[in-house]
């Protein structure tokens, strides 16, 4: 079993549509958990971070982590064409960062 | 945050070179990483570069392949050896700051195409 599943799409959805990103992982020592977004020809950046079980929430992005059934998520209100790119998540404890696949998102005007 | 240049941005290569590549950062940094993501697949760590001590690699990843150098906190280079169509992917460097969750900083990445 890998470390972080990630679905990786592509997902295409209309603008103002409400995004959900998840991301499954397996080892609960996993403390830090991430989202990164990639644009074409770029490096990751990162987009959220929180070390705890619940909702965090920075603009139209909420990150959700329920650490009882290792799942993480990304949710993206009033999505946006500039919206468009790669999301990873990440994962970390005493370790390097664990990327998932990363899920290839696709606004449409 | 820090700020990392990294180069070549893209290249082109014969089977059987090496390349190099350069990461820049405009601070000292203790913690530099190097990634491959290859296409349709998540960012996997190839080594840690250590300043003043042999990178550490990770599982599949060894140092006559991808020879690494950190001469100082600002700077680092992975070399890609020998190389194979099989090695065609994107390499980033990444760095690590502060405390705990801390804050990682990737270059733009190099996409590396062997022929």
């Amino acid at each position: 079993q890998k470390e972080v599943e990630q679905d990786p799409g592509p997902l295409s959805v209309p603008e103002g549509a409400i995004v959900s990103l998840n991301c499954t992982y397996s080892n609960s020592a996993f403390q830090y958990f991430m989202w990164y977004r990639q644009y074409s020809r770029k490096g990751p950046e990162l987009l959220m971070y929180t070390y705890s079980s619940g909702n965090k929430e920075d603009g139209r992005f909420t990150a959700q982590v329920d650490k009882s059934s290792k799942y993480i998520s990304l949710f993206i209100r009033d999505s946006q064409p500039s919206d468009s790119a790669t999301y990873l998540c990440a994962v970390s404890g005493n370790t390097p960062l664990v990327f998932g696949k990363g899920t290839r998102l696709s606004v449409i005007a | 945050s820090a700020v990392i240049s990294q180069k070549p941005s893209r290249d082109i290569c014969q089977r059987g070179t090496s390349l190099t590549i350069q990461c820049q950062v405009d601070s000292q940094v203790t913690m530099m990483f190097w990634y491959r993501q290859q296409p349709g697949q998540s960012l996997t760590l190839i080594a840690t570069a250590n300043q003043g001590s042999e990178a550490t690699y990770e599982s599949g990843f060894v140092i006559d392949k991808f020879p690494i150098s950190r001469p100082n906190l600002t700077f680092s280079t992975l070399t890609v050896s020998n190389l194979s169509p099989e090695d065609s992917s994107i390499y980033l460097c990444s760095v690590r700051q502060g405390a705990p969750p801390y804050g990682y900083t990737f270059g733009s990445g190099t996409r590396l195409t062997v022929v």
